[in-house]
């Protein structure tokens, strides 16, 4: 069946590192591929998508690229802030439904 | 504009009562879903409808559990004789007709759901 599978949290890291939170996926055909964001005391929002092989979805520093040979969709930013702490959900769609990953939430220390 | 608005935000009720959770997407949303999520979990899928009819209700954990959606807007969905493990934040989501458009699902705050 279809599933996503991201690294487990929490990841804290100082100010300004590089952020890596994996992500990779199980499915049948070529679904599309998210990161959604959910900041503390708000509703989950999107973050960044890509619709196909190699895509690279990018927003607010972030990026990630569609990996077709290796089922991933890795989330990275090259400097990160304190205001990126969050949980971060991994997703996938297939045909109308989202399947999300467990979330990593993630703690940005100044 | 108005995004998706739950109610209640917070319910704590007693074991073995029903309860009713609203949704009321965006105007003009054609898609809704509601999801749950539980700590340290993800979100689980529970059901999904386009306008008034539910193609996917796979996501339904048990026959305590439906949902309806009337005039193609506001959502109730009903968990009948609340367990412990119904706790959770309940969330829906709205997305707008088009092609691609389940792509980008607007989510509400949420209802949290605390069972005693």
């Amino acid at each position: 069946g279809n599933s996503v599978t991201q690294m487990e949290g929490p990841v804290t890291l100082s100010e300004e590192a590089f952020l890596t939170i994996n992500c990779t996926y199980t499915a049948t055909g070529y679904p599309s591929l998210f990161w959604y964001v959910q900041y503390p005391g708000e509703g989950l929002q999107l973050l960044l998508k890509a619709t196909k092989a190699d895509d690279k979805g990018s927003n607010k520093g972030f990026e990630a690229t569609y990996r077709k040979e290796t089922t991933s969709f890795h989330l990275e930013k090259g400097s990160v802030q304190v205001s990126d702490s969050a949980v971060y959900f991994c997703a996938l769609r297939r045909d109308d439904k989202i399947i999300f990953g467990k979330g990593t939430r993630l703690h940005i220390l100044p | 504009g108005a995004g998706v608005s739950q109610s209640p935000s917070n319910k704590v009720t007693e074991k073995g009562k029903d309860v009713e959770l609203r949704c009321d997407p965006i105007s003009g949303h054609t898609a809704l879903y509601w999801y749950r999520q539980s700590l340290g979990q993800g979100l689980e899928f529970l059901i999904y409808f386009q306008g008034n009819s539910a193609p996917d209700k796979s996501g339904l954990p048990s026959d305590r559990f439906s949902a309806e959606r009337t005039g193609g807007s506001v959502s109730t969905l009903t968990i009948q004789r609340t367990q412990q493990e119904d706790s959770a934040v309940y969330l829906c989501a709205s997305s707008p007709p088009g092609l691609t458009s389940t792509d980008t699902q607007y989510f509400g705050p949420g209802t949290r759901l605390t069972v005693l």
